[in-house]
């Protein structure tokens, strides 16, 4: 199993909501990254968690908070979002935290804020 | 962080080879050279990686320059599935070995 899953695939959320974003991966990886992509731009990093622990946090807005309940899942919590927070937010995973390793990418949420 | 500069575009005819070039003329000795793709609608996929040798896989093959200030993404036979953006990445320390994603190559492959 070579995957990195996202869930959902798309979401619509006003801005009072509070919706979260799911991550797995099921290949014993123990680095997990969150990225934002705005269309026709490369990705952003936003967050890096190494052994379930947080190592970086790319100035990220509060209304969003990561979470690694596990070394296979990663969720993005969303609060309070703005509309110019729509965008893919992609999800990736490498075996470890180290130059060396390729990462693996999930498909990605698409997600409008209303 | 060491930057990497890559052309905005370059077209290919379908089944010719294509040369996707990559400066990067600060990159440190132990910093991997990484090449990613994405195709419309979908996540970055690995393409290939090295330090310092030639490598070559299924997909494609990395030829690095002796200073390794640059290198080259070889596609031996374009398809029109090859159509993406190629991103040339040095993934840094300072980043958690993350991929910080420059503007990337758009390949444009026609019939």
């Amino acid at each position: 199993d070579t995957e990195v899953t996202q869930t959902p695939k798309h979401l619509v959320m006003g801005m009072t909501n509070k919706k979260s974003l799911k991550c797995e991966q099921h290949m014993g990886h123990r680095a997990m990254y969150w990225y934002k992509q705005k269309a026709k731009k490369p990705p952003e990093l936003m967050f890096v968690y190494s052994y379930e622990k947080l190592s970086i946090n790319e100035s990220v807005p509060s209304r969003f908070s990561p979470e690694c309940p596990n070394s296979s899942l990663l969720n993005l919590h969303l609060h309070a979002l703005q509309p110019e927070d729509s965008a893919l937010y992609l999800c990736a995973s490498s075996r470890l935290r180290v130059g060396a390793e390729k990462l693996f990418f999930g498909s990605g949420t698409q997600l409008s804020v209303l | 962080d060491a930057k990497t500069t890559q052309p905005n575009s370059m077209e290919s005819n379908e089944e010719e080879p294509v040369h996707l070039p990559c400066n990067h003329s600060t990159i440190s000795g132990t910093d991997y050279i990484h090449w990613y793709r994405q195709l419309p609608s979908q996540g970055p996929e690995y393409v290939i990686h090295g330090l310092t040798s030639n490598v070559n896989n299924r997909m494609a093959s990395l030829a690095i320059a002796e200073d390794r200030k640059s290198s080259t993404l070889i596609l031996h036979r374009a398809t029109l599935r090859d159509a993406a953006v190629y991103y040339c990445i040095l993934p840094k320390s300072n980043s958690g070995y993350a991929l910080n994603f420059g503007k990337g190559t758009s390949l444009l492959v026609t019939p």
